[in-house]
């Protein structure tokens, strides 16, 4: 059974930078593994922000930005808003089967 | 416009087989690439990725519940069905329906769930 693992719960200031990972049990996320991310409010259906490691769809705030860093998948907020307190799940690909990581609580304080 | 809009029981029986339909518009499951997933969420948890069915009809299944689980297609109808047999209360969740444009891009677009609950 595959487990992809993220920081259960990270604070930032407004304004601050924050960097949330993702990590898979099979080894280092590489592109081929296609991270996605993903928002949710409470209450609201998810948002897909970032697709393939660092694509942007045309409604992400250019804010948040995806990369990889030290073998795993990694989501950067610049400049924090208040708005994006949520929680943030990856999603990797593992041919063809796809793997939600647990989420991270995001809290802006 | 892409939307997605979910539609089933809210109430099933233990041992029940849940269907649910996934109705969209705005893009069609015969362009290459595109896919339609389901992924559910109990209250209070994560997100977890069942199954996708391609524009060619490949089908993609959870590891875990790929034993109670079916997708399939009616691209006439713009639907996308999902079930899930031997239903348990550790079912009880929102289900969402949700459209990949590509293997890159999972679900960029999301249906609003809907709350299934599994109690007899």
């Amino acid at each position: 059974q595959t487990v992809v693992t993220q920081e259960p719960s990270l604070t930032v200031s407004p304004g601050g930078t924050v960097t949330l990972t993702c990590a898979s049990s099979t080894g280092a996320v590489t592109s081929g593994s296609f991270p996605n991310w993903f928002q949710q409010k409470p209450g609201q259906a998810p948002r897909a922000l970032i697709y393939s490691t660092n694509n942007k769809h045309a409604w992400t705030p250019a804010r948040f930005s995806g990369s990889l860093l030290g073998g795993k998948a990694a989501l950067t907020l610049s400049g924090v808003q208040p708005e994006d307190e949520a929680e943030y799940y990856c999603l990797l690909y593992y041919g063809g089967v796809r793997v939600f990581g647990g989420g991270t609580k995001l809290t802006v304080l | 416009q892409i939307t997605l809009k979910e539609s089933g029981p809210t109430l099933v029986k233990p041992t029940q087989t849940l269907t649910l339909t996934c109705t969209f518009s705005g893009f069609s499951l015969n362009t290459r690439g595109v896919g339609v997933g389901w992924i559910r969420q109990p209250p209070g948890k994560a997100l977890e990725w069942l199954a996708l069915i391609y524009w060619d009809d490949d089908k993609r299944y959870s590891p875990s519940l790929k034993n109670r689980l079916t997708i399939t297609r009616d691209t006439s109808k713009n639907q996308v069905v999902l079930t899930m047999t031997n239903m348990d209360p550790v079912d009880t969740a929102t289900y969402y329906c949700a459209h990949s444009d590509s293997v890159e891009a999972t679900a960029a677009y999301w249906g609003q769930g809907t709350l299934v609950t599994v109690s007899s």
